[in-house]
């Protein structure tokens, strides 16, 4: 399972714009990146995913370069309730079945007024 | 969110005793897994199940065993709990759609205590 390696925190003020870096150098062919949310007492929260180059939703971008060896989470305008811990994982594609997921420790991210 | 629902929320119990967790869903998908969350650790897989009665072991599977008999249920067991076993405990469900990797979603935890 391929580790992964991010900033155990990071501070902000509402309205920045927050990048948080993965690194994932042993990233297999069939590895997909996931980013998850999690609040205190809450189960963590899938936020995005992505395979390679750029993926958006609604609550975030996600850059991944061509060797994909790293990952980028960009959060657009954070608020106070951004604040949480923010998991990068890598876990198997199709081939492997289902996700055996490896976990961090995360990235605490607190946003301040 | 998705329906998963993990019973006790929380339990204190004492050194020795069996314990079981149980993870219900209605979402009818194919994969089920129990993590353990410690500070300092994050969240790591116990095991995790790819279908009725197929279980597999993670990477802290000693002194657990697990159970699905219905697609629905996923027990987590603890045959005689320790301290060290003393932690909050998460479900999570996952389901390949069209041979692609779908992200897991998870329950709001058990916390368990053993004295």
């Amino acid at each position: 399972l391929a580790k992964t390696t991010q900033p155990i925190s990071m501070d902000s003020y509402e309205g920045q714009e927050v990048n948080i870096t993965c690194s994932h150098n042993n990233i297999a062919t069939n590895d997909y990146i996931t980013w998850y949310q999690q609040f205190p007492s809450q189960g963590p929260r899938f936020i995005i995913q992505g395979y390679k180059t750029k993926v958006t939703n609604e609550v975030a971008s996600l850059f991944i370069p061509a060797d994909r060896k790293s990952s980028t989470l960009s959060l657009p305008r954070v608020s106070l309730s951004d604040t949480a811990v923010y998991y990068c994982l890598v876990g198997r594609g199709p081939t492997g079945g289902g996700n055996k997921l490896t976990f961090g420790t995360g990235t605490q991210l607190k946003v301040e007024l | 969110d998705a329906g998963i629902t993990q019973s006790p929320r929380h339990k204190v119990t004492e050194t020795g005793t069996p314990v079981t967790l149980r993870c219900h869903q209605t979402e009818n998908h194919r994969y089920m897994y129990w993590y353990r969350q410690d500070p300092g650790h994050g969240l790591r897989l116990i095991h995790y199940s790819y279908g009725v009665k197929d279980t597999d072991k993670g990477e802290v599977s000693d002194g657990y065993s697990v159970s699905r008999s219905k697609t629905e249920d996923f027990l987590l067991t603890l045959e005689s709990a320790t301290s060290s076993q003393t932690s909050v405990y998460f479900c999570a469900i996952g389901e390949m759609k069209d041979a692609n990797n779908q992200p897991q979603h998870f329950g709001d935890g058990t916390r368990l205590s053993i004295l």
